[in-house]
């Protein structure tokens, strides 16, 4: 059984601040995604991985593929940036999802 | 910019009713998902439907369940008999590829069950 473990599990940064989630998984994936989940509880996808790295606005996404393990860093983080970011693996034709990572950015 | 669309917003109902879910997904995507989420809790995958079949299910996805692609626009989840423990966001999705297509999220059906 897939195990997708996040961390931490809730962050409070002040604005500005440069951020990092991590996500670890247990068995081999064919591809992982970054979710940010806002507070009314829609989902928006913000990377798809299979290898390397994907940069987008102040979001940069990396993933391992021998250790199993990706992070989400968010560059001179901003209020609008708080929401829960989850990490879902595609292993065996479904998606398991981490538990997510509460962001709070204070002004 | 397309988006999956999905209703209710919201539903209320009784123990033991049946339950219909509907979502619209992109019109030139090719696969679809129902996922679920109990309240503070990890969404899970439910299903996934691919020409016009079941592809992949989860332990979750009892017969109680039930999935369909009526037309060439929805998508719906109906749940027979609904269990107080049915309780949750209930989210579609679809992309245009599977694994690595990126994945577009409904904004979810939240059903209550009394």
């Amino acid at each position: 059984k897939n195990e997708v473990e996040q961390s931490p599990q809730n962050l409070t940064a002040q604005e500005g601040e440069f951020i990092t989630i991590n996500c670890s998984y247990s068995v081999g994936i064919s591809a992982l995604h970054w979710l940010q989940q806002h507070p009314g509880g829609g989902i928006v996808s913000l990377f798809m991985l299979s290898s390397g790295k994907k940069k987008h606005g102040r979001l940069i996404a990396t993933i391992n593929i021998q250790e199993k393990h990706s992070s989400l860093h968010i560059t001179a983080s901003h209020p609008r940036d708080s929401a829960v970011y989850i990490c879902a693996v595609y292993a065996g034709n479904m998606l398991t999802f981490g538990g997510g990572t509460r962001l709070m950015v204070k002004p | 910019e397309p988006e999956v669309t999905q209703t209710p917003s919201h539903q209320v109902t009784q123990m033991g009713q049946e339950v219909i879910l509907r979502c619209v997904p992109i019109s030139n995507h090719l696969y679809f998902y129902w996922y679920r989420q109990i309240l503070g809790q990890k969404v899970e995958f439910l299903v996934s439907f691919y020409n016009n079949e079941i592809s992949e299910k989860s332990e979750i996805f009892d017969d109680q369940f039930s999935v369909e692609r009526p037309d060439g626009s929805n998508f719906t989840l109906k749940i027979r008999s609904t269990k107080l423990e049915d309780s949750a966001m209930y989210f579609c999705a679809s992309s245009r590829q599977a694994p690595s297509g990126e994945l577009f999220f409904g904004e979810g059906s939240r059903l209550t069950v009394l």
